[in-house]
This record gives C-alpha cells, structure tokens and sequence, in this order.
C-alpha cells in the first residue's frame, strides 16, 4: 500500500526556469515531510523539511508548500540549475516516536535540466 | 550533519551466500536504520537498529533473513543471508538525530 505518492516519474525543465515536483500521502498520521536528492551511486541526500504545523517553508532556491487539507505537498526549485539534475524523493513519517525515522519514501521524479 | 559510510560499496554474490554490510557514523545518532532499493522502486524500511538490543523489523522483513547489529551508537551491521536473486538491491543505512535523517551512500548488491 502506497502512502506516498509521487505521480511523475520524471519532469523535464530549462535551466534559469522553475521545477515544481508534487507528492500525495494517504495516511493522515503524518505529520512531517521530507525532500530528499539522490544522484546515481550516493545515498539520499536531505533537501528540506516542512512540519504539518506550517503551509510552507523556505531554504535558497528550495520551497516546499504543504496543502494538509489535500494531502499534497510540492517542492519548488527556482531557478533550476543542471546540477539539481537528479532523482527526488518525497518522504513522510508519522507523529509517534516509535516512528521516529521510519520515512515512507514515494517512487520519486527523475528531474532533467536542460541548458 | 551527520556523515555514514557503509561497506562494501557494491559487491556481487552466489545465491546461497550471505554478505555482511557495514555502516559507520561519524557522530552520534539516536536512531539507525536500514532501507532496501530494489531495482526502478522506492526505498523501504527493513529494520530498526537498536543498540545492544534485538532489532526492531518491518512488516515483511525477518531477522533470519536479515540479521542487524548496532554494538554502539556509531555502528550497524545488516546481514543478508542465503541471498537469491530477488535480494539484488541497494542497501541503505540511515541516521537520524532531531529532525534530520541522513543516508549512506548504499551498498549494492548483485546476487547472481
């Protein structure tokens, strides 16, 4: 049972424009969400968090917008660069300790920048 | 941030065999994990690695199959035991400390 969802598989976007990637959960017992950015042959690497108390939060080029009602969130890169050329991965964990780093993963997007 | 490195970075195996992974932390972390990538999927949780205690499993995933070791808080091992071919991903531990969870950079494992 899939309680994320990330329904692109991949997203193609000029460089200098901007890269909006989306993720659906299920499960309302979530309560924090993660971004992660993986390059070929490397681990995850942490991108951004957002807590379900807040609607958006901010790092450099990196937004993510939460819609709880929707159970969607969305990570905006602006602008896109080639090096941001990678898989995204959206994660989410519930609000228990016994579920502390227990991350529910999505399938990702494989985001391509063209120059 | 925490940095983890895992070892072997990749390896190929003969069906029957098991193959020992090992994850370093450079700091202390409260929680470790481990996440398998199978090929074209996500990442998903095998195990919880406690300290000095049994680990705790996913649904789906047995300590016979996979036995985990975390001796100290800097330090796992993940076992995959009598591996076949369906065992072929990429192995991933994790550290997690507050609000961030970190990742090694995977093992991957090719069962032939």
């Amino acid at each position: 049972d899939q309680q994320v969802k990330q329904n692109s598989p991949s997203l193609s976007v000029q460089e200098g424009r901007i890269s909006i990637l989306n993720c659906d959960y299920t499960n309302s017992m979530f309560d924090y969400f993660l971004w992660y950015k993986k390059y070929p042959a490397e681990g995850p690497t942490f991108l951004i968090s957002i807590s379900s108390i807040k609607d958006k939060n901010e790092d450099g080029r990196f937004t993510v917008f939460l819609n709880k009602s929707a159970k969607h969130l969305s990570l905006h890169i602006v602008p896109s660069q080639p090096g941001d050329s990678a898989v995204y991965f959206c994660a989410a964990r519930k609000a228990s300790t016994d579920s502390w780093g227990k991350l529910q993963f999505g399938a990702g997007t494989q985001v391509v920048v063209t120059p | 941030s925490a940095v983890i490195s895992q070892k072997p970075s990749r390896d190929i195996c003969q069906r029957g065999t098991s193959l020992t992974i090992q994850c370093q932390v450079d700091s202390q972390v409260t929680m470790m994990f481990w996440y398998r990538q199978q090929p074209g999927q996500s990442l998903t949780l095998i195990a919880t690695a406690n300290q000095g205690s049994e680990a705790t499993y996913e649904s789906g995933f047995v300590i016979d199959k996979f036995p985990i070791s975390r001796p100290n808080l800097t330090f796992s091992t993940l076992t995959v035991s009598n591996m076949s071919p369906e065992d072929s991903s990429i192995y991933l531990c994790s550290g997690s400390g507050g609000n961030e969870q970190f990742f090694g950079p995977g093992t991957r494992l090719t069962v032939l």
